[in-house]
Parts: structure tokens; C-alpha cells; sequence
């Protein structure tokens, strides 16, 4: 199993600009969600989805959306990028409700300028 | 929202010490609390999790304590070694009925040799 994959690894957008980070599991979890980590802040929910075609938001989710056609994806739209955007963006994945441990991508680091 | 606070310090500690922790929640008592490794450019691992009739939990090393009158979780490690160099973090339930995680900033564990 290769578990939970984020790609990018690595972007640098311009100010306005929009991009989709790509998150895929393989181990069939239900519940997948995005969270942002700044310096400082810890991890900061964004958007999360219980299963495939249900979504719910986050504490920071302006900026951003979300879908979940598949089990397997949840990909997290930027629609016009904003310096306060600059963040690792980590994936995470678990069996059910948040309730069960969750499984983390290695994240991807956006920067915005 | 409920928040769980966790000391932004870094713990340094030498090797072969326990290493003690600290995560305190506002509010109501979550039903569990769960606990995290993070690497430095890594996604956060699951290390336990602990339910709110358990008073403590043990692996290997490690062991949580939950106490719902202090609103507290300790995370120790015994017999810490430089590989457990790193920043731990604990999580809970959002908000009731909300199956979505709530993280601290985070505690940097550092063991020196």
C-alpha cells in the first residue's frame, strides 16, 4: 500500500493564480480531510469529507474548495491565490470518523508570491 | 470551538530521561484524546490514543494519561533516546457531534546524547 499521497511536493504560485493539490489513499478510508500548518499555529483544519460525495468545512476553509467524487481522492482547490496561502498543506486519511487515527500524506509546500 | 493548548517550548532532556509532556483541553471533556510524532518535513504519525474512561495507556515506551478533572493529557517516554528528538502533538474531536480533528501548536522534544 502506498497510503496517503500528496503531489505536489513542492509549488510556488504567483498572486491570483489557482492550482489543485492532488491527495489519494488506497487503504479505503471513508473520512479524509486538509489541514494547513503555519509556524507557530499548529494544524489548522480546512475542509474535510466523511465520504464520497459528502464535504463539510473546516475552521479556515475561505479560499478554498473542496469535492469528493471518489473514495480514493480529495483534491483541495485554490481559486485565487493569496500570500496568506504560504503553508504545508498536509492530507490525512482514516477508517472512519476522525474518531479512528488518522493517516498523513507527506504534505506539500506551497508558497505564494 | 473547543481548544487543546500544548507548551510551545522546547523540552530538552538528556538521554535516558523521561521526557513528560503536557496537553490541556477547555470546555467539555472529549471522549479521547489522540497523540502525534512529526518530523521536521514530514506529515504527523499516530502514536495512541486514549479514551476518557481510560486513566492510562501504555507502548512500548511511551504511556498517556488522561485526567477529565485537571483537563489534562501527559504523553511520557521513558528512557528517551536522541531518535525520539522530535515535536509531538496532541488532537481531539472538534466539537460534539463533529467528526473532525482539532490539533495544539505542538511540543519540540529534544533528547540530547
Amino acid at each position: 500500500n502506498a497510503g496517503v499521497t500528496q503531489t505536489p511536493k513542492f509549488q510556488v504560485l504567483k498572486t491570483g493564480q489557482s492550482m489543485t493539490l492532488q491527495c489519494a489513499q488506497d487503504m479505503n478510508h471513508e473520512y479524509m480531510s486538509w489541514y494547513r500548518q503555519d509556524p507557530g499555529m499548529g494544524l489548522r483544519l480546512i475542509h474535510y469529507s466523511v465520504g464520497a460525495g459528502i464535504t463539510d468545512q473546516g475552521e479556515v476553509p475561505n479560499g478554498y474548495n473542496v469535492s469528493r467524487s471518489t473514495t480514493e481522492d480529495f483534491p483541495l482547490r485554490l481559486l485565487s491565490a493569496a500570500p496568506s496561502q504560504t503553508s504545508v498543506y498536509f492530507c490525512a486519511s482514516s477508517y472512519s470518523t476522525g474518531d479512528y487515527e488518522q493517516y498523513f500524506g507527506p504534505g506539500t509546500r506551497l508558497t505564494v508570491t | 470551538s473547543q481548544k487543546i493548548e500544548q507548551n510551545s517550548e522546547a523540552l530538552n532532556i538528556q538521554e535516558g530521561k523521561t521526557a513528560t509532556l503536557t496537553c490541556n483541553y477547555t470546555n467539555y471533556s472529549p471522549a479521547y484524546l489522540q497523540w502525534y510524532r512529526q518530523d521536521p518535513g514530514r506529515g504527523p504519525v499516530f502514536l495512541l490514543l486514549i479514551r476518557e474512561n481510560e486513566k492510562e495507556k501504555r507502548k512500548e515506551r511511551l504511556k498517556v494519561t488522561f485526567d477529565t478533572t485537571l483537563k489534562q493529557s501527559l504523553f511520557h517516554i521513558t528512557a528517551s533516546q536522541p531518535a525520539d528528538s522530535a515535536t509531538y502533538l496532541c488532537a481531539r474531536r472538534k466539537d460534539t457531534g463533529r467528526r473532525a480533528l482539532t490539533f495544539g501548536s505542538g511540543t519540540r522534544l529534544q533528547v540530547q546524547p
